[in-house]
């Protein structure tokens, strides 16, 4: 079976401060995917990101970059100079590529991220 | 514009009733899903469809039904034997469940049972 936690429930920080989302999965799969989502209060799934468990290589797109590290199993996500637009719920997932999880995408609870002016 | 539509935005009924939410999607997307949100929680499957007449249940399937007549639609049929149907919906759809690309949501339905 396949699990995502993140054990953060709610984050606040002030505005220009960096925050960053601790996400832990687990899977029997030896290939799959995870991925970072933010959901903000209109309710509507934003897609952030996605890594594929062969690569580790981390990367920065504009202020958002993330730490995939294979021997911890943790996808971490990082804002870098947050603003108050960034305030939402922010959901890691995960996909393997068995039969049974082909295609599936397993949510963890959702880390809030509150940023103050 | 690409995207999908969910409606209504909000929707209220009484226990012992089905309630059918929309889900459509212009995207062009083979594969379709289905998720039910409750508070301070993730997003849980309850079905998804890889192509038109054909679906699979996810991991909350009990209770609900679905549909996959045309690539554009897949709507959700919340029928009376789900026990706690009051929830946040939202549905969602990607270019192809085998090669696991992103998906994308619409903005949900928020269902009241009463």
């Amino acid at each position: 079976a396949q699990k995502v936690t993140q054990a953060q429930t709610e984050i606040s920080v002030v505005e220009k401060e960096d925050v960053t989302l601790d996400c832990v999965y687990e899977t029997r799969d030896t290939t799959y995917y995870l991925f970072w989502y933010k959901q903000p209060p209109s309710g509507e799934l934003v897609f952030l990101i996605r890594r594929n468990s062969f690569d580790e290589q981390n990367e920065i797109s504009g202020r958002y970059s993330w730490n995939f590290q294979k021997s911890t199993s943790s996808f971490n996500f990082t804002i870098t100079a947050s603003q108050v637009v960034d305030s939402a719920v922010y959901f890691c997932a995960l996909s393997g590529m068995t039969t049974d999880s082909w295609g599936k995408l397993q949510f963890g609870a959702g880390t809030q991220v509150v940023v103050t002016p | 514009d690409g995207g999908i539509t969910q409606s209504p935005k909000y929707l209220f009924r009484k226990e012992g009733q089905n309630v059918t939410l929309s889900c459509e999607q212009n995207l062009n997307h083979d594969a379709m899903y289905w998720y039910r949100q409750d508070p301070g929680q993730g997003l849980r499957l309850i079905y998804y469809s890889q192509i038109v007449n054909d679906f699979q249940k996810g991991d909350i399937a009990e209770g609900y039904s679905v549909s996959r007549e045309k690539k554009e639609s897949f709507p959700l049929t919340v029928t009376s034997a789900q026990k706690n149907p009051t929830a946040f919906y939202l549905c969602a759809s990607s270019i192809s469940a085998g090669d696991l690309y992103e998906q994308y949501f619409g903005p949900g339905t928020r269902l009241t049972v009463t």
